[in-house]
């Protein structure tokens, strides 16, 4: 079946540090990765979508400076948050895409900010 | 931009009962819908698609939706326990996968 798996599940990071987080598509190829944040009040936003050898879309609000993504091959994609403060904390999810209509999600990586 | 309601905000049914959980949205080419399920400490699960008017019929679980309303609802028939979770339509105008989801209803299912 079709997997994705997010490391770490989780992450602490000191105010003004940056963190990784990787995203893994198994079973299948992921044509693209769409990556989300959850708030803490559970609300979706969009910050990008990725689609390989085209050009990362990032949503308003979220830029490439902030959320540098990675998507080099079709089961693969990373996402940092640079220089990461409080209003950057959530559960942060990757889904990636399959054909237009499909998409499965990882458990996500929550990222608290102390 | 794309505005996707969901209600009621939380639910509670006994165990074998209907739950049903109701979505609008704004745009009027949009034509792709999802329900995911999210369990407490997990990613969403997309539960079901509906791409036509009409009902969708999965086991327990009723997809209707109705484009020309900018509608489109869920029904959980014989609720059990493990339906618990937070329910969230998705809305997409095609394309690129990229859907606007509405801010979720918290089903809880009591035995």
């Amino acid at each position: 079946g079709a997997l994705v798996y997010q490391y770490p599940r989780r992450t602490i990071c000191k105010s003004g540090t940056s963190m990784r987080m990787e995203c893994q598509a198994v079973g299948f190829q992921a044509t693209s990765v769409a990556w989300y944040r959850q708030s803490p009040q559970k609300t979706f936003e969009l910050i990008a979508l990725s689609t390989v050898n085209s050009a990362i879309k990032y949503e308003q609000n979220f830029t490439q400076e902030k959320f540098p993504i990675s998507h080099p091959n079709l089961s693969f994609s990373s996402m940092t948050v640079l220089n990461a403060y409080l209003e950057d904390r959530g559960l942060y999810l990757c889904g990636a895409v399959q054909g237009n209509t499909e998409v499965f999600f990882g458990k996500g990586t929550r990222l608290t900010v102390v | 931009q794309q505005k996707v309601q969901q209600s009621p905000e939380s639910l509670i049914v006994p165990e074998g009962g209907m739950a049903s959980l109701n979505c609008t949205f704004s745009d009027r080419n949009s034509q792709y819908f999802w329900w995911y399920r999210q369990h407490s400490g997990e990613g969403p699960k997309a539960l079901m698609s509906i791409f036509s008017n009409g009902d969708k019929k999965e086991g327990r679980f009723t997809a209707h939706l109705n484009k020309a309303s900018l509608y489109v609802s869920l029904h959980i028939k014989d609720s059990q326990p493990s339906d618990s979770a937070l329910y969230f339509c998705a809305v997409s105008t095609g394309g690129n996968y990229k859907p606007t989801f509405g801010k979720g209803t918290s089903l809880v299912v009591h035995p």
